[in-house]
């Protein structure tokens, strides 16, 4: 079956400009998760949701990072304002979460923050 | 000290060989973990996951797991250049559901 999606696969913003970033995860998964991956690092976690509740943000940097899920499917991540250390690769994975929480990733969002 | 913790490499192995990717991590309540593989410029790849101290094979990757030693590591037999790429090593947090990833391995297979 089809894998998660995500677009825009790049985003080139300038300073101060909000984006939206897209998830879809893979049909059936009840849980959603958001990464952020810089350069040469692995990914950190930013928040997870399970159906259409947001169960985990603390992974967010600022408050300037928002998510939802208003349907326990299709998820956005929000970021306002945007400033230059918030360049990186955002992942989305999701998981059928029956015992031990797979998680499957999304080819990722490539953001770059001029 | 970081939570997971990764040789960065770069691990060079030749092919046919026996690559040796290991793991420490910090946080005692992990109870699964997983290596995924991320070629460069694309998304993490999950290999395999494992639960329970010993080991778990799967085709030429088999995971090792030591909870008292708070290790993982994971052996790739009959090496391929295929298989050149970053391993990153994540347990799941205990308590939670979020992965907690090293900065991974980079390993390059040599024909």
């Amino acid at each position: 079956g089809a894998g998660v999606s995500q677009s825009p696969r790049y985003k080139v913003a300038k300073r101060g400009q909000d984006v939206a970033l897209r998830c879809d995860p893979i049909s059936g998964h009840v849980s959603l998760f958001w990464y952020q991956q810089a350069l040469g690092q692995g990914p950190e976690f930013l928040t997870y949701f399970q159906n259409e509740a947001q169960l985990d943000k603390s992974g967010l940097p600022s408050d300037r990072f928002f998510a939802e899920r208003p349907e326990g499917s299709v998820s956005t991540l929000k970021i306002q304002r945007t400033q230059q250390e918030d360049s990186a690769v955002y992942l989305c994975a999701s998981s059928l979460q029956v015992i031990y929480n797979e998680q499957f990733f999304g080819p990722g969002t490539r953001l770059t923050v001029l | 000290q970081k939570e997971v913790e990764q040789n960065s490499g770069p691990l060079s192995v030749p092919e046919g060989a026996i690559a040796s990717l290991n793991c420490t991590y910090s946080d005692r309540g992990s109870q699964s973990f997983f290596w995924y593989r991320q070629y460069s410029g694309k998304s993490p790849e999950l290999i395999m996951f494992i639960y329970s101290n010993g080991d778990k094979e799967d085709g030429r990757f088999t995971a090792q797991l030591n909870k008292a030693s708070q290790y993982v590591s994971l052996l790739i037999r009959d090496s391929q250049p295929s298989d050149s790429a970053t391993y990153l090593c994540a347990p799941l947090a205990g308590g939670a559901q979020k992965l907690v990833f090293g900065q991974g391995t980079r390993l390059t297979i040599n024909p």
